[in-house]
């Protein structure tokens, strides 16, 4: 079974600070993808960044960056000089690839990060 | 444009009155979920699809139906819907080709629906 952990139900930073959102998670699926996701208030849910469970080097998009550490199983995402418009809710998410569970998703509870002026 | 189209986006029924969600995509994706967002529960699985006439249990399945006859199309069926069904739904695909990881979803607009 999949599990995603988000520790944080709401994270506040100041404009141009970097802020760092939790996610850690369990599987037996020996291969895997881990994901952020965006969701402003209007509510559609925005792409970030992925990771793969293989992948030897940490993902970045932009300002954002995915601080992977596969023997803690934490995948915590840095956004680097907040925005105003990065106020939203954030999933992190995983998904199996390659055995009898690719195709089941789970994600986080979700943190709600307020960035303030 | 590449997008995920779900209908209605606003529904509000009366509990057992049966009611369809569709879900339609245009970017001939094998694969396609549904998701359910409650308040604090973040998006729970409810029914995904590898492909046509393949569909399989996520970890919120009671009270739903799926079908995927058409490989663009992925209707999520409430039979007989009750008031812990309402919730925000969001439909989702990906390509499958060669199904890694990387391989993003695509999400709908979603669709708020309220039972009475």
């Amino acid at each position: 079974a999949q599990k995603i952990t988000q520790t944080q139900p709401g994270m506040f930073v100041q404009e141009k600070e970097a802020v760092t959102l939790d996610c850690t998670y369990d599987t037996s699926d020996p291969s895997y993808g881990l994901f952020w996701y965006k969701q402003p208030s209007s509510g559609e849910m925005i792409f970030l960044i992925y990771q793969g469970s293989y992948d030897q080097q940490n993902a970045t998009e932009g300002r954002y960056s995915l601080n992977f550490q596969k023997a803690r199983k934490s995948a915590n995402l840095v956004i680097s000089a907040s925005q105003l418009g990065d106020s939203a809710m954030y999933f992190c998410a995983m998904r199996a690839t390659y055995n009898t569970n690719a195709g089941k998703s789970t994600f986080g509870d979700g943190t709600t990060l307020t960035v303030k002026p | 444009e590449a997008q995920v189209t779900q209908n209605p986006r606003y529904l509000i029924t009366v509990t057992g009155k049966k009611l369809t969600v569709t879900c339609s995509q245009n970017m001939n994706h094998e694969y396609m979920s549904w998701y359910r967002q409650d308040p604090g529960l973040g998006l729970r699985q409810i029914y995904y699809s590898m492909n046509v006439e393949v569909t399989d249990k996520g970890d919120v399945p009671e009270g739903y139906k799926v079908s995927r006859k058409e490989k663009r199309n992925f209707p999520l069926i409430l039979e007989s819907p009750s008031p812990n069904q309402t919730s925000l739904y969001f439909c989702a695909s990906t390509p499958i080709r060669s199904f890694s990881g990387a391989n993003v979803l695509t999400f709908g607009a979603g669709s708020r629906l309220t039972v009475l």
